[in-house]
């Protein structure tokens, strides 16, 4: 399958500050990006969806002005979680889509908000 | 509301029998299946995709589609304690704005014992 890289894995940071999470696809071009959140014991849950050189898509729910995402090119996405809060604190993944709507998932960087 | 619904865990079978998880759909107009295993404290990683009514077999993993029905299911022969995990069923809307973007069940945890 194909190769799709997450960083940072892991961050511990002060409420109140910004975190930016990176979101490349290494060996296929992604025209649409995917941001997930998973809380313990739950399953995945769509933040947005980023198309590269417009604006997110975000789902029902989601605050666009907390979780800015922005997708410069086919290759790079990013989620940039604004004045974080420990209610932010979560697992937060990646995927790139690939042909037949099938999705690729970075490792996931786990968000500790303190 | 788009749904899907996974067999209620967590599930046991011990090494070598042949472990069953079922998943059911509200949207008919789907399009697109998966099935994703995630081990604990990391990402999604796709095991199978399945497109048309059927079976599709890859090595121990057999999935089946029944579209009528909006069914669909993994069969994981020769049960492995590394198949213990939560596997994840994942659905892709019928066309438009939904047609890649996947609602996820809410996993069924696997265990395997020796």
């Amino acid at each position: 399958g194909a190769v799709v890289s997450q960083h940072p894995s892991w961050v511990i940071c002060k409420s109140g500050t910004s975190v930016k999470i990176e979101c490349r696809s290494l060996d296929f071009q992604a025209t649409t990006m995917f941001w997930y959140r998973q809380f313990p014991k739950q399953s995945l849950m769509l933040m947005a969806t980023s198309n590269e050189g417009s604006k997110a898509t975000y789902e029902q729910g989601v605050e666009k002005d907390k979780f800015l995402i922005n997708h410069a090119s086919l290759t790079l996405s990013t989620l940039t979680v604004t004045s974080a809060h420990p209610e932010d604190s979560s697992f937060y993944i990646c995927s790139a889509g690939g042909g037949m709507a099938v999705q690729y998932f970075g490792a996931g960087t786990r968000l500790s908000v303190l | 509301q788009k749904e899907v619904e996974q067999n209620s865990g967590p599930l046991s079978v011990p090494e070598g029998a042949i472990a069953s998880l079922n998943c059911t759909y509200s949207d008919r107009g789907s399009q697109s299946f998966f099935w994703y295993r995630q081990y604990s404290g990391k990402s999604p990683e796709l095991i199978m995709s399945i497109y048309s009514n059927g079976d599709k077999e890859d090595g121990r993993f057999t999935a089946q589609l029944n579209k009528a029905s909006q069914y669909v299911s993994l069969l994981i022969r020769d049960s492995q304690p590394s198949d213990s995990a939560t596997y994840l069923c994942a659905v892709s809307g019928a066309g438009g704005t939904s047609y890649g973007k996947l609602t996820f069940g809410q996993g069924t945890i696997l265990t395997v014992h020796p």
